[in-house]
């Protein structure tokens, strides 16, 4: 049983260039998150998808879009890096997220734009 | 504004001491709060859920609390180990919503 699983692990990427973040579970659940966590900061909510087939904003969506592919997998995808977007970003999944279920992340993504 | 602050923002104790770090949010309305440990290097791993009528909650040795009056809640950490160093987060969701403001994180070392 894998849990949340995401790839890369590593990735450097130049200013202006696009790349897509890989999130799967096999936990089935409904919910799923895309967060970021930057030095002396909480993680930040990008987007989350309630469950199959829905998306929305979280605090800091700017610069990102998002694909719930199906049940398992949610991607975030950056369309014209910036070095502002230079964080560690991990994919969380969650049987429902309005209820108290306990919620499982990724090992992260490590991202650096230069 | 929701908030969750943390305190102390990171401490070192010995082998074998007890410690409690310390939560403080203004999430309104409340639904649950959680505690996570994040090992360097890895995602956060959870360790308690709360809701409203909880006041304590075990797993292992690690015991948190919860008072919703004064909108607190503490982590002890009971006779630690060495592989309790991490950091430890503070997370408060907000009822009726996907949304959860974490704290910032206290760091702890332990030290042999």
């Amino acid at each position: 049983n894998a849990g949340v699983t995401q790839t890369p692990k590593f990735q450097v990427l130049k200013t202006g260039q696009s790349m897509t973040l890989q999130c799967a579970q096999d936990m089935n659940h409904n919910s799923m998150y895309w967060y970021r966590q930057d030095p002396g900061m909480g993680l930040r909510l990008i987007y989350y998808s309630a469950s199959e087939g829905t998306t929305d904003k979280g605090e800091v969506p700017n610069g990102y879009n998002v694909s719930r592919l199906n049940k398992r997998e949610f991607s975030l995808r950056l369309e014209s890096a910036a070095p502002s977007q230079t964080s560690v970003y991990f994919c969380a999944s969650q049987p429902y997220g309005q209820v108290n279920t306990e919620a499982f992340f990724g090992q992260g993504t490590r991202l650096t734009v230069v | 504004k929701n908030q969750v602050e943390q305190s102390p923002q990171s401490l070192i104790i010995l082998e074998g001491k007890n410690c409690t770090l310390q939560c403080n949010y203004t999430v309104s309305p409340f639904s649950n709060l959680r505690w996570y440990k994040q090992d360097t290097g890895r995602g956060p791993v959870s360790l308690t859920i709360m809701t409203f009528s909880e006041n304590t909650k075990s797993n292992g040795r690690y015991t948190a609390t919860l008072d919703a009056d004064t909108k607190q809640s503490s982590l002890h950490i009971t006779a630690s180990q060495l592989s309790d160093s991490a950091s430890y987060i503070c997370v408060v969701s907000a009822e009726g919503t996907y949304k959860y403001i974490f704290g910032t994180g206290t760091r702890l070392k332990v030290l042999a």
